[in-house]
């Protein structure tokens, strides 16, 4: 399909462990978001790209969380040291470009569970 | 900060019946405002937007009109269906604020019995 794509939709780990979770954006999209979704929550900020670069990470919670996208396409959002707390959804969305009007184009999620 | 804050849910209701999903925001700069929806299953996606005060989004018999005087944006519909049944987020844009992305809302679940 042409949506945005995340993989793996499940991700059940131990704590402690690395995990890495993939974003497909839509083809042409520039700008990039990643955000938390915790259980009764909203989506939570976390970082966007606008093409390769790291525009704003001000909302990764800690150094344990990074991201990247190095061709401005596919981005990878990398858990080190997993803590039970990091359970949540984790959401892309990709937009044509860093719109003023702000709409985004969402994946369906991947769910990471910690055990 | 920015924020939003939308009524608590879950919301339940009888097909046909009005709807009103209460939202109220505070932001640092002059906002867009969104609703987005997430059924079952599915991804967040876009239900409707109103980018100044007085717009009004519309979208699937849903509405929602941006109050600057009251920093609201509620989501209205006169006859829901049971296919209505779904998650619904209230957000805001605020790039003049110096926020990237939405600014989401808790979301209000949403219940249509038949």
């Amino acid at each position: 399909g042409a949506g945005v794509s995340q993989t793996p939709s499940n991700k059940v780990t131990e704590k402690g462990k690395y995990v890495e979770l993939r974003c497909d954006p839509i083809s042409g999209h520039t700008a990039l978001y990643w955000y938390r979704q915790s259980l009764g929550q909203g989506p939570e900020f976390l970082i966007y790209f606008q093409g390769t670069g790291a525009a704003d990470d001000s909302g990764l919670p800690n150094d344990r969380f990074f991201a990247v996208r190095p061709e401005g396409s596919v981005s990878t959002l990398k858990i080190q040291r997993t803590e039970r707390g990091d359970s949540a959804v984790y959401l892309c969305a990709s937009s044509l470009d860093r719109e003023p009007t702000g709409e985004l184009f969402f994946g369906e999620g991947s769910r990471l569970t910690v055990l | 900060g920015d924020s939003v804050t939308q009524m608590e849910g879950p919301v339940t209701l009888s097909e046909e019946a009005f709807l009103t999903i209460n939202c109220t925001y505070t932001a640092t700069g002059y906002p867009s405002l969104f609703w987005y929806v997430q059924y079952p299953g599915e991804g967040l996606q876009l239900l409707l937007k109103a980018t100044k005060a007085d717009d009004k989004g519309s979208n699937k018999g849903f509405e929602a009109t941006y109050r600057k005087e009251t920093t609201s944006f509620h989501l209205e519909k006169g006859s829901v269906q049971v296919s209505d049944s779904a998650v619904y987020f209230c957000a805001l844009s605020d790039p003049g604020g110096g926020a990237d992305g939405l600014t989401f809302g808790k979301g209000t679940h949403l219940i249509i019995q038949p």
